[in-house]
């Protein structure tokens, strides 16, 4: 059990660029969570997984962005032309069943300047 | 739709004072509940639990909480504060809203600070 990872850490773009988080849960678990964090406030739900399928997207997540969880394992967060609104701290999260802990990631911190 | 508060964004004890931080819920089913810590530039870590059962949840770093379903209540306690408890506290609730997704649903969070 190594955790769960996320990569970057941290990412600067200027406005408009893309941008592409990844997220690898604990091997195993097979439900996925993208929460999004901003200063002051407690993490927002953006989307789940549960294997490959994606079966649950927030209002939060407008067209601009776009989740994958091709094989059941790792997963990416695309930001589509970033706005300085999208400075955040995006945070993966996994667990294996209905009636177990989550495991976060260390979140990746994005800055849009 | 569920939703938490928790009541003071921030809270500061001198050490070895009782800490409380309070959250209270909304939920129109039998909710799961959390506490989750996180230090600066990390991701969350769970402190505790109730799912169902016993009310008095224990968990580590010597926290514990109550679940009070009159009061519609889950508020973190610990006797005895230490320096390195100083973090932000986010409180949360778990439902199934639909192919038991259990996603989490956050409060704001409470910012301890802990004096000397």
């Amino acid at each position: 059990d190594t955790g769960v990872s996320q990569d970057p850490r941290h990412k600067i773009t200027k406005r408009g660029q893309n941008v592409t988080f990844r997220c690898d849960p604990i091997s195993e678990h097979n439900r996925l969570y993208w929460y999004r964090q901003t200063l002051g406030q407690g993490p927002e739900f953006l989307t789940y997984f549960q294997n490959e399928a994606q079966l649950e997207k927030s209002r939060l997540l407008s067209d601009r962005f776009s989740a994958e969880r091709p094989k059941g394992s790792f997963s990416t967060l695309e930001i589509q032309r970033t706005e300085q609104g999208d400075s955040a701290m995006y945070l993966c999260a996994s667990r294996r069943g209905e009636n177990t802990e989550a495991f976060f990631g260390q979140g990746t911190r994005l800055t849009v300047v | 739709a569920q939703s938490v508060t928790q009541l003071g964004s921030h809270v500061s004890v001198s050490e070895g004072a009782l800490v409380l931080l309070r959250c209270n819920y909304s939920s129109s089913v039998p909710p799961y509940l959390f506490w989750y810590v996180q230090y600066p530039n990390q991701g969350l870590q769970l402190l505790l639990k109730y799912t169902t059962g016993a009310t008095l949840v224990k968990g580590i770093n010597g926290f514990e909480a109550e679940f009070k379903k009159s009061e519609t209540s889950f508020h973190l306690t610990k006797p005895s504060a230490h320096m390195s408890d100083a973090a932000e506290y986010f409180c949360a609730v778990s439902v199934n809203s639909g192919g038991s997704n259990y996603k989490l649903t956050f409060g704001k969070g409470t910012l301890l600070t802990v004096n000397p």
